[in-house]
């Protein structure tokens, strides 16, 4: 069964340094986002993407947030200079659909971790 | 905006038990989706159930199912004949036709006892 899969599954970085996560989305997916889980919040929206553009973004995703879909397969999201309060769970999804009923697939998640 | 409610950080249930999990959610708008995520403790979410706000039907999925009152903005999920394998966080979550985010609850942990 297709599915999103993520890397790394854990990454620790100084703080101020740049991270780049991961994700390879369903092939025939057209619609990316980001998620963040801070330990023992809720999940929340981060940004979506779609047709090589930023579709929506949420207030978190500031200029330090950048994504990009550098080839046919990849999606990832950089932070430019991280801070303490990047360290969550980072979930990639995907979806073949916009809006309406079309669940989101979700990776595992990649453990940013900021020292 | 749209906000997604859990009220329950935590539930428990015995094991072949029904438990209800719930959730609200505020909006203006009238058509929307609602689904049941579940998370266990490998990471990755999957969809339980999805609800379309606009069939009067409640959803149902084996022994999933949801309670859904528009009028309330409530949507609750039922588990029935629990088992072990259903042990997980749990997450609510709301998405209008339009848009593309998702928006979640902050999740109920359900402990499943044998």
């Amino acid at each position: 069964e297709p599915e999103v899969t993520q890397t790394p599954s854990h990454q620790v970085t100084q703080m101020g340094q740049e991270v780049i996560l991961r994700c390879v989305p369903i092939s025939n997916h057209l619609y990316f986002y980001w998620y963040r889980q801070i330990l023992g919040q809720k999940v929340e929206f981060l940004v979506s993407f779609y047709n090589n553009e930023i579709s929506e973004k949420s207030e978190i995703f500031d200029d330090q947030f950048s994504v990009e879909r550098p080839d046919g397969s990849n999606f990832t999201l950089k932070i430019r200079s991280t801070k303490l309060e990047d360290s969550a769970m980072y979930f990639c999804a995907s979806s073949g659909l916009a809006g309406g009923p079309g669940e989101l697939f979700f990776g595992e998640g990649s453990r940013l971790t900021v020292l | 905006a749209q906000t997604v409610t859990q009220s329950q950080p935590e539930m428990s249930v015995q094991e072949a038990e029904t438990v209800t999990l719930s959730c609200t959610y505020d909006t203006s708008e009238s058509d929307y989706y609602l689904f049941w995520y579940k998370q266990p403790p490998s990471r990755q979410m999957i969809l339980v159930i999805r609800q379309e706000a606009y069939k009067q039907q409640n959803a149902t999925e084996n022994r999933f199912s949801v309670n859904f009152q528009k009028a309330a903005k409530s949507f609750s999920l039922k588990i029935s004949d629990s088992q072990l394998g259903d042990a997980a966080m749990y997450f609510c979550a709301y998405r209008t036709y339009n848009n593309n985010d998702m928006r979640f609850g902050a999740g109920t942990r359900l402990t499943v006892k044998p």
